[in-house]
């Protein structure tokens, strides 16, 4: 079965520098999250779309913006990065806007961005 | 948001049950009770999840008390790609699905 697609896997940046991550959901999810996993820590969550539109926020950046496109998949755009925000960064699907009565997070195997 | 406590980590020998428990006490009654693991390396996967009754799929059983104030993941025979972070978080109705990650169990499992 088709699953979560991350692009880079890997990325190595400098300071003050941009970088973009992308995600493509699973075939039919709607439904896009993204999580910041720092070094020896538990994913946090940082936003998420349901159908193209922003559905919620959590601790993410003023330095980072993120879309969902008409096809569902997603970008994280990350502007004047920092060496703390040195990190895995996952990205999940589901379908439906995330019902917690029947919806489950399918991950993506991450983009591991390390900013020197 | 409502939140849970599990051990920081637990050993288990490979083909013997792990029950890995989870208290959340200030649970409410619309939280569902979700668990996902993540092995090293790896993004998280979905394992489970319950309201109120005892949940049992190819991966694991939930067991869920009566009070709803604590809960018990079991796998029934641990193997070594069992080994990972096990995740027990709760989601309401209207959380929009994101996951909020606490500190979880790393199960380690000896052969």
């Amino acid at each position: 079965a088709a699953g979560v697609i991350q692009s880079p896997r890997h990325l190595i940046k400098e300071k003050r520098e941009t970088a973009t991550l992308k995600c493509y959901p699973i075939p039919r999810h709607d439904t896009v999250y993204w999580y910041q996993q720092g070094p020896g820590q538990d994913p946090q969550f940082l936003i998420s779309f349901y159908e193209k539109m922003q559905s919620d926020k959590g601790s993410i950046p003023d330095r980072f913006s993120a879309q969902q496109f008409s096809d569902y998949h997603s970008e994280l755009n990350m502007s004047s990065l920092e060496l703390g925000d040195s990190a895995l960064y996952f990205c999940a699907s589901t379908k439906g806007g995330g019902r917690p009565s029947t919806d489950t997070q399918y991950f993506g195997p991450g983009t591991r961005l390390t900013v020197l | 948001d409502a939140k849970t406590t599990q051990p920081n980590s637990m050993e288990s020998n490979e083909e013997e049950p792990v029950h890995l428990p989870c208290n959340h006490s200030t649970i409410s009654g619309t939280d569902y009770i979700h668990w996902y693991r993540q092995l090293p390396s790896q993004g998280p996967e979905y394992v489970i999840h319950g309201l109120t009754s005892n949940v049992n799929n190819r991966m694991a059983s939930l067991a869920i008390a009566e009070d709803r104030k604590s809960s018990t993941l079991i796998l029934h025979r641990a193997t070594l790609r069992d080994a990972a972070v096990y995740y027990c978080i709760l989601s309401h109705g209207n959380q929009g699905g994101k996951l909020i990650f606490g500190q979880g169990t790393e199960l380690s499992v000896k052969p």
